[in-house]
């Protein structure tokens, strides 16, 4: 089945501590999102990347970095210095060429939480 | 920049009854593209209706239709018909041909009553 994993659902880490978080499509999609939600509001952007070895600053990237060496895959790593880091990470990916059907598809996201 | 605002934080609905759920945008654009997300308590985001704003016509997706009002930049869901399935974060959100990156409302709780 084609589709986006995040790994792990769940995530604790110690204030002070980088952490990476994971996220695989398989549906040949060229562009990918990193999107950050916080209770009670919508999703924030963080970063995207529309083409391989090539990546953009979201609304909200101070504190956060990624990577895009492979087209499916697209990990973020929160660094530790993200002032408020403990949040749900949702990843999506889309097609950047066929506007007629064009979506873009989230994973389950990751629930990280710093303390 | 573009912003995005659901005025709703919460709504209910009985079952089978009809809902609308109200969106308002802001751009300079004249091409783009809103969408309708659902948002289970499993968090998974869920499509639920797209909108190109070239279309004059609104879009259809079986029980969900929009009202598009382009010059009033007003993008509302209706849902008609309501389920308790339908009980959910639904979120507006606009994509800039750009980016092509989602701006998303903060979200209106849709509670279904039996």
């Amino acid at each position: 089945d084609g589709g986006i994993t995040q790994s792990p659902k769940y995530l604790f880490r110690k204030e002070g501590q980088n952490v990476t978080l994971s996220c695989e499509q398989n549906l040949n999609h060229d562009a990918m999102y990193w999107y950050r939600q916080d209770p009670g509001q919508g999703l924030r952007l963080i970063y995207y990347s529309q083409i391989v070895n090539d990546f953009q600053k979201g609304d909200i990237a101070e504190g956060y970095s990624v990577s895009r060496e492979k087209k499916e895959s697209f990990p973020l790593t929160v660094t530790s210095a993200q002032k408020n880091p403990t949040a749900f990470y949702l990843c999506a990916s889309s097609t950047m060429w066929t506007a007629s059907s064009y979506e873009q598809y989230f994973g389950p996201g990751t629930r990280l939480t710093v303390t | 920049a573009q912003t995005v605002t659901q005025s709703q934080p919460e709504m209910s609905v009985q079952e089978a009854e009809t809902v609308t759920l109200s969106c308002t945008y802001d751009t300079s654009e004249s091409d783009y593209y809103l969408f309708w997300y659902k948002q289970p308590p499993s968090r998974q985001m869920i499509l639920v209706i797209r909108q190109e704003a070239y279309k004059q016509q609104n879009a259809t997706e079986n029980r969900f239709s929009v009202n598009f009002q382009k010059a009033a930049k007003s993008f509302s869901l209706k849902i008609s018909d309501s389920q308790l399935g339908d009980a959910a974060m639904y979120f507006c959100a606009y994509e800039d041909t750009g980016r092509r990156a989602l701006t998303f409302g903060s979200g209106t709780r849709l509670q279904v009553q039996p």
